[in-house]
């Protein structure tokens, strides 16, 4: 079936960089997508979202930018802190998938070093 | 934290007992889902429910019934535990639909059947 996967498992970054983590879905009809961060021992906790008719969307700190042509989609944290360490999904929900509910990708792991 | 409540957080049994995980919610939300985690599949989808006494299967629903009565519980009963159940379910709550709306996770149960 549908999948959403993330091009790394792991990826290392120095306190004070850019992180840039990657997500491709392979899904055409997914028209809402949904980074979540996920901290060791705790549920997954809902960072940012961007719609299909979007490309780009900005928080605070956090940037996603969604690539439709190529069916990507990226998160990028600013000024990488020791506390964003943690598991970062991608999910990606359409109208085909059962109740609307979000696919997941496998994660990456985000390590952030002082 | 969204007022979700999965009771309880950890649980040890034995192959072949039933065993039901519960999620409370205070949000009001219509969406209730069950997933599970497991290392190397992200989270995949049990069942889901999107009004009382209404539930869908998701993707992985063999060897699991759910039931809601109230808006604010949805259970998860494994009939039978098997080893292959071992792993960390999620509960997760959505306003109207994760094709719309993020969605918000509880704390997670960890069930361990040997």
């Amino acid at each position: 079936g549908e999948s959403v996967g993330l091009h790394l498992p792991t990826l290392s970054v120095q306190e004070g960089d850019n992180s840039i983590i990657n997500c491709a879905y392979s899904n055409s009809a997914s028209d809402y997508f949904i980074w979540y961060k996920q901290e060791s021992g705790k549920g997954p906790q809902f960072i940012i979202d961007i719609r299909s008719n979007m490309d780009k969307r900005q928080g605070q700190r956090v940037t996603v930018l969604l690539n439709k042509t190529v069916k990507h989609l990226s998160l990028q944290i600013a000024a990488t802190q020791p506390g964003d360490s943690a598991v970062y999904f991608c999910a990606e929900s359409s109208p085909s998938q059962a109740g609307t509910a979000l696919i997941f990708g496998k994660g990456t792991t985000l390590s952030v070093s002082s | 934290d969204a007022g979700i409540t999965q009771s309880p957080r950890h649980k040890v049994t034995e192959t072949g007992t039933p065993v039901t995980l519960r999620c409370h919610q205070t949000e009001n939300h219509r969406y209730m889902y069950w997933y599970r985690q497991d290392p190397g599949h992200g989270l995949r989808l049990i069942h889901y429910s999107y009004g009382v006494k209404d539930t869908d299967k998701g993707e992985v629903s063999d060897g699991y019934s759910v039931s809601r009565s109230k808006t604010e519980d949805f259970l998860l009963t494994l009939e039978s535990a098997t080893s292959s159940q071992t792993s960390v379910y999620f509960c997760a709550i959505s306003e109207s639909g994760t094709g719309n709306t993020e969605a918000f996770f509880g704390q997670g149960t960890r069930l361990t059947v040997v």
